[in-house]
């Protein structure tokens, strides 16, 4: 089973930000939080990832509850580009045994 | 840069056939993923090679298999195909491998009829 648990759907209006949110309760201190998008038809895309602290990049700010038991990944101004599904993986950055597993993520739909 | 690339976009085969997919991963890239992805199990890892070694696998039947040249190409083998493995397989690469700033290509959608 996937370690991370994301709502299935969401709508954000195009300009508006766009916050997605991810359960990963049982995240392990070694673990970091990443962030993949998948346009259709298209391969996934990286994101961002992060730790404990809050990161920022061009694309997207990641914002980890101190208790690093959630995350939420916030798109400041989405644009209709935005729209794909949005997945959300916990992995240790070091661990060479880990199984990498997939949920199902949130397919995000930005509308005009 | 130039990106993922993966070779063929398009296959279609016979179930009880073989087939071989291809990744060349970003220039200096060492690590290369595969993945299966279909629409009711979404994307599943197959494994991963670094340096020309597997490093770590799915759990996915001995069916499919892999190997990494010394230029860091790499190539994904299904077979006796089945219909069940219909799906989109992506290839990710990345410098030093895990997930930071993997790049996928667009990936092989492979039809067993």
């Amino acid at each position: 089973d996937a370690k991370t648990t994301q709502p299935p759907s969401m709508d954000c209006a195009e300009g508006r930000a766009a916050n997605l949110p991810c359960n990963h309760s049982t995240i392990s201190g070694n673990e970091y939080v990443y962030w993949y998008r998948q346009i259709h038809s298209q391969g996934p895309q990286y994101i961002i990832h992060g730790l404990k602290n809050n990161e920022t990049n061009e694309m997207a700010s990641l914002i980890i509850t101190e208790d690093r038991k959630s995350s939420t990944l916030i798109l400041p101004h989405a644009t209709l580009r935005d729209t794909a599904v949005y997945y959300c993986i916990v992995l240790p950055l070091m661990d060479s045994n880990y199984q990498l597993i997939w949920g199902a993520g949130t397919k995000l739909i930005i509308k005009p | 840069k130039a990106g993922v690339t993966q070779t063929p976009r398009y296959l279609i085969k016979t179930r009880g056939q073989q087939v071989t997919l291809s990744c060349s991963p970003i220039s200096g890239h060492r690590s290369v993923s595969w993945y299966q992805q279909t629409p009711g199990q979404g994307l599943q890892f197959l494994f991963e090679y670094f340096s020309e070694t597997q490093r770590n696998k799915g759990n996915f039947p001995g069916r499919f298999s892999g190997r990494q040249f010394s230029n860091s190409r790499s190539e994904m083998n299904v077979s006796t195909l089945e219909l069940g493995d219909s799906a989109l397989y992506l290839c990710a690469s990345s410098l030093r491998g895990r997930y930071t700033e993997a790049f996928f290509g667009q990936g092989t959608r492979l039809t067993v009829v």
